[in-house]
């Protein structure tokens, strides 16, 4: 069974910064593109960022370049999201899932929420 | 830019629904493909993926639901709607980076 499991979420201060963990399981990690994406309470989804299987390769949405990185530790099945210099219209709730191919996400994990407020 | 309509649908069970997607530019990659991928989201789950490139059918999707389009308009339709189907759907391209998805179309029971 494919089991991606977010962690990390809570709640920080603008300008402040958070970690989110993605672990998978069930599936080879190492050959998996995984992505970031989020949602606002209320709103839509929005794409985030993806890495590829050997972590060479990382894409972002233009509102957290600079601010988020994204890495990938085949050794520990783990994808994170490192979000610094947090806004508070970075308040969603945050979901990893496997990329298949070109952004087609066949499995999401539960979500992880990440609130900035001050 | 991904564009959906309608934003919302209220359909009587057992009655079919259809749901566009239109994109500002062409969803097609120089190798053939077109990456256009719709998702289902229930009320307070994670999204799943209903139809992969188009017009693929997810593992355990119901034959209900099926995909069609081509360029830059795109059709996500459900046969005969059942309770199941209660959810916001989203289109989505993944042919350039960033990825976008369309703003989402909140489907209930008439």
């Amino acid at each position: 069974e494919v089991i991606l499991a977010e962690s990390g979420g809570g709640l920080a201060q603008p300008g402040e910064s958070l970690r989110l963990s993605c672990l998978g399981s069930g599936f080879n990690f190492n050959m998996s593109w995984i992505s970031w994406v989020r949602q606002a309470p209320g709103k839509g989804l929005e794409w985030v960022a993806n890495i590829n299987h050997i972590g060479s390769e990382t894409y972002y949405v233009d509102s957290v370049k600079g601010r988020f990185t994204i890495s990938k530790d085949n050794t520990k099945n783990s994808v994170f999201l490192q979000m610094d210099s947090l806004r508070v219209d970075d308040t969603a709730v945050y979901f990893c899932g496997r990329d298949s191919g070109w952004g087609s996400l066949d499995y999401w994990g539960q979500g992880a929420l990440v609130t900035v407020s001050s | 830019v991904m564009t959906q309509s309608p934003r919302s649908l209220s359909v009587t069970l057992g009655q079919p629904a259809s749901i566009s997607c239109w994109s500002s530019q062409s969803l097609v990659h120089g190798n053939g493909n077109t990456y256009l991928h719709w998702f289902q989201q229930r009320p307070g789950q994670s999204p799943r993926r209903l139809i992969d490139q188009v017009s693929m059918r997810d593992s355990g999707v119901p034959e209900r639901f099926s995909g069609s389009g081509s360029g830059t308009f795109f059709t996500l339709k459900i046969s005969k709607v059942e309770a199941e189907d209660v959810a916001v759907y989203y289109c989505m391209q993944g042919v350039a980076w960033p990825h976008t998805f369309g703003q989402g179309t909140k489907l209930e029971i008439k």
